[in-house]
């Protein structure tokens, strides 16, 4: 989906360093989510924030830690990169105004840990 | 209790077949139950959804089966074709769409 738009696409790190992944909406919704994908396990909640004041975590927060710049972006970092961070991961918005919380996601970055 | 199991993990099934996909859940208090397709590249996308006022949701070829005395629900794909071919979750939700819980996935494949 265009309106959700997440940089890099694909990302090689290595163990040890710090790195940052961006997300960016053009929908005007308050709510904005990061999920980590394996295969086989679905989509883990990692963090998410119902307006730029709030931040909570998620299942999965430890390792993450993520930061609400302006209500169009909403970033993740993981401060020391180990190996079994190597996921997909999608960044999602919604808005409280919507009657069930419809998600929408972005095309996911592909992140590896070597 | 906030689990949500899906089954099969993976399906193979004949154009113009019926795809079906499956999922149950413990806690009671969810009240949204949608599914999303997930295309190789590209975001899960919502699909079709469905309150548990309901037993049953048509949308096309896309139908969404509800049990509430079961705690299951299942999405049929009817008349499957090949771009239908893609990555399925169901998730279920409560008070009005806080606290998505998404299955694991079921991958389907359907052959020319």
């Amino acid at each position: 989906d265009a309106d959700v738009t997440q940089t890099p696409r694909n990302r090689i790190t290595k163990t040890g360093k710090r790195i940052m992944l961006e997300c960016s909406q053009t929908k005007g919704h308050d709510r904005m989510y990061w999920y980590r994908q394996d295969p086989g396990l679905g989509l883990q909640l990692i963090y998410y924030s119902f307006d730029v004041k709030d931040i909570n975590k998620g299942e999965i927060s430890d390792g993450y830690s993520v930061s609400r710049q302006a209500q169009a972006k909403f970033s993740l970092s993981l401060e020391s990169a180990i190996p079994n961070q190597t996921a997909l991961y999608f960044c999602a918005t919604s808005d409280s105004a919507g009657l069930y919380n419809e998600q929408f996601f972005g095309p996911g970055t592909r992140l590896t840990v070597l | 209790q906030q689990q949500v199991k899906q089954s099969p993990q993976s399906l193979i099934v004949q154009k113009g077949g019926i795809s079906i996909i499956n999922c149950a859940y413990e806690n009671t208090a969810f009240d949204y139950f949608p599914w999303y397709q997930q295309f190789p590249g590209k975001g899960p996308a919502l699909l079709i959804a469905i309150r548990p006022d309901v037993s049953e949701k048509k949308e096309g070829r896309f139908t969404i089966s509800f049990n509430k005395s079961a705690k299951q629900f299942s999405l049929h794909i009817m008349d499957s074709q090949p771009g239908d071919s893609a990555t399925y979750f169901c998730a279920a939700s409560m008070n009005y769409g806080q606290n998505f819980v998404f299955g694991p996935g079921t991958r389907l494949s359907v052959l020319p």
